[in-house]
């Protein structure tokens, strides 16, 4: 069965600290792609990778960076976390238009 | 600009009844939909989906009603359980150009029993 784990579930972070969110693949996918969730909001896309060792800006990319140092693993970094970052994070993945698979979610908060 | 519109943040149906989810769209290029359902604590995980060359789309309890004409399609989730408290996410993508989907912001399903 396809899988996503996120880590970790949950962080709490200082403003002004760097934070980073790892994900990690077993599907054997192209693509990887980190959103965020926000009531209201739904799902926003925030980076997202076709192939290691190279990142694409999604919708929201201001105050993230990413990473893709292999196929399976894809990481979220906020350099200088601020308040407004505070939400839940989800990494998916999938081949190209097909079924996103996503993980648990990270639960982040920023004080 | 919201390309794809849920209209309600929120719906509460008796057990049994059917909950009609509805969604719309304003980019014609989107040929995509598929529905999306997350349970408190996980990700979303896909339910169902329909291609725009079709009108209706069928699984189980699960229904897709599509109106290409109108720009809009419904989710009709027949005899609600309980389980089915749930938020569930439109989405829609183009196959064609950038193929990236766009979700809706979310209905919160509640089935009371």
């Amino acid at each position: 069965e396809a899988a996503v784990t996120q880590s970790p579930r949950s962080k709490v972070a200082v403003t002004g600290g760097k934070v980073t969110l790892s994900c990690h693949q077993t599907n054997n996918h192209d693509y990887m792609y980190w959103y965020r969730q926000d009531t209201g909001h739904g799902l926003r896309l925030i980076h997202y990778s076709y192939v290691a060792d190279s990142t694409e800006k999604g919708d929201i990319p201001d105050g993230y960076k990413a990473s893709r140092p292999s196929q399976e693993n894809f990481s979220l970094i906020l350099e200088l976390a601020s308040l407004s970052q505070t939400a839940v994070y989800f990494c998916a993945s999938n081949d190209r238009g097909d079924t996103l698979y996503f993980g648990a979610g990270t639960r982040l908060s920023v004080l | 600009q919201q390309q794809v519109r849920q209209s309600s943040q929120s719906l509460t149906v008796w057990e049994g009844e059917t909950a009609i989810l509805n969604c719309s769209y304003e980019n014609s290029a989107f040929d995509y939909f598929p529905w999306y359902q997350q349970f408190p604590g996980e990700g979303p995980a896909l339910l169902i989906a329909i291609r725009s060359v079709s009108d209706k789309k069928e699984d189980g309890r699960f229904t897709i009603f599509f109106n290409k004409r109108e720009k809009n399609l419904s989710l009709h989730i027949k005899d609600s359980q309980p389980g089915d408290s749930a938020t569930y996410f439109c989405a829609a993508s183009a196959s064609s150009g950038s193929w990236q989907l766009i979700f809706g912001s979310g209905t919160q399903l509640t089935v009371m029993p």
